[in-house]
């Protein structure tokens, strides 16, 4: 069975530039969420899905946005980028409440 | 607001030896989960353990084992038998019962020495 996947591992952007990051979960999870880690801050919710739906925001500005599609893949945007994105961003999946996150590999994202 | 404290950003343990770490939370909500999660170096994120809150049994894996306080909101983590493969960043989270937001806190850096 396939784990999740995360697309691009690495990438490099310049301040005021977007990105675009994917997620593929494992087949048959619903949910999708979306973490970004910093070195000193841990992992910070960014938001989940279920369904297409956007079930759970965190404590991010509105150039943080995501959707997710009818077959659960997930993108996440970030518009006009800083140098404070730079972050990994970690993708996660659940089959259901069960509590168990199933993470990607992550995208590291480094804004010049 | 909910929030996961852990105050040992770095650790290191023998081989074989037994070694804790440390985490509380703040929450106000009654039913919950926590975890351990453990970030090897350059690897994906893994579950280590989890307890819910509303069991008074401790949740034991193998070597790792729990040590869960409710009414102190702590949960530690104990690792026995130390392996180096144990060498990892560790994670402490809950989720509330009512969806699939994880509060993590920063995490604690653990160095198995040979």
């Amino acid at each position: 069975k396939a784990g999740v996947t995360q697309t691009p591992r690495y990438l490099i952007k310049t301040r005021g530039q977007q990105v675009t990051l994917s997620c593929s979960p494992i087949s048959g999870h619903r949910s999708v969420s979306w973490y970004q880690q910093t070195p000193g801050q841990g992992l910070q919710f960014l938001f989940e899905y279920f369904s297409e739906t956007q079930r759970n925001k965190g404590n991010f500005p509105g150039r943080f946005s995501g959707r997710q599609f009818s077959n659960s893949r997930s993108e996440m945007n970030v518009s006009t980028l800083e140098l404070g994105d730079s972050a990994l961003y970690l993708c996660a999946s659940t089959r259901g409440a069960t509590g168990e996150l199933f993470f990607g590999e992550g995208s590291r994202l480094t804004v010049l | 607001a909910q929030t996961v404290t852990q105050s040992q950003p770095e650790m290191s343990v023998q081989e074989a030896e037994t070694v804790t770490l440390s985490c509380t939370y703040d929450t106000s909500e009654n039913n919950y989960y926590l975890f351990w999660y453990k970030q090897p170096p350059s690897r994906q994120m893994i579950l280590v353990i989890r307890q819910e809150a509303y069991k008074q049994q401790n949740a034991t894996e193998n070597r790792f084992s729990v040590n869960f306080q409710k009414a102190a909101k702590s949960f530690s983590l104990k690792i026995s038998d130390s392996q180096l493969g144990d060498t990892a960043m560790y994670f402490c989270a809950f989720m509330i019962n009512t969806g699939n937001q994880f509060y993590f806190g920063t995490g604690t850096s653990l160095t198995v020495i040979p």
